[in-house]
């Protein structure tokens, strides 16, 4: 089965920028989708398609994806920002959906 | 307000049975395939199966394979989860989902609160 691979942590000073990657075998040739999801709460859409920030998203996260690796970065980074992180792509091999392990991201 | 509300969730002793409901208010999910995703308290999301919006075309994780059956009523605007041969790694908090697209392979945009499941004796 399709693997996505994140790191389990990052941490970044406030102001600072985070990047989150999300790792798989030609991911570049998928498109990858992801979500924040804070402490007690559902997981909410933040990129969508490598690149599509959905409405209400602050333009502060941006997307990438290319080769193997698929990243979400977080510019100017808030205390707000602090949460679990998790990428997602469509196995078309498999007809399954697949989310990484997600990245708990801190702000120091 | 567009939403999504599960319910069915329950203490459940391995080998039974048990049935999740999801509700969408605020939109019709006629337009969508809709999905559950489950997660351990504590641990990372796991998508579990999808549905097509005509509910023609179902799919499911391979731990849940010819356990868990997916099905819909638009009519009803509901999305359901019939899960049998409970076992205990099927506790987990499941979420109902709603892709962004006809297909089972976009994004998704719209998530419940979710509801737990727990299998115990």
């Amino acid at each position: 089965s399709y693997v996505l691979t994140q790191p389990p942590s990052v941490s970044v000073a406030p102001g600072k920028t985070a990047r989150i990657t999300c790792g798989g075998s030609n991911i570049g040739s998928k498109r990858v989708h992801w979500y924040q999801q804070r402490p007690g709460q559902a997981p909410v859409l933040v990129m969508s398609s490598d690149t599509d920030r959905p409405s209400g998203i602050p333009e502060r996260f941006s997307g990438s994806n290319s080769g193997n690796t698929a990243t979400l970065t977080i510019s100017r980074v808030e205390v707000g920002d602090e949460a679990d992180y998790y990428c997602q792509v469509w196995d078309s091999s498999r007809d399954q959906q697949v989310f990484g392990g997600g990245t708990k991201v801190t702000v120091l | 307000e567009v939403q999504l509300v599960e319910s069915g969730g329950d203490l459940v002793q391995p080998g039974r049975s048990l049935r999740l409901s999801c509700v969408a208010s605020g939109f019709r999910i006629d337009d969508y395939a809709m999905h559950w995703v489950r997660q351990v308290p504590g641990k990372g999301l796991e998508w579990v199966s999808g549905i097509s919006w005509h509910g023609g075309n179902l799919v499911y994780a391979d731990s849940v394979k010819g356990r868990f059956t997916i099905s819909r009523d638009n009519g009803n605007n509901s999305l359901y989860l019939q899960m049998n041969s409970l076992r205990g790694e099927d506790t987990a908090l499941y979420y109902c989902a709603k892709d962004r697209e006809l297909g089972l392979n976009d994004a998704f945009d719209i998530w419940g609160q979710g509801t737990m499941v727990t299998v115990s004796s």
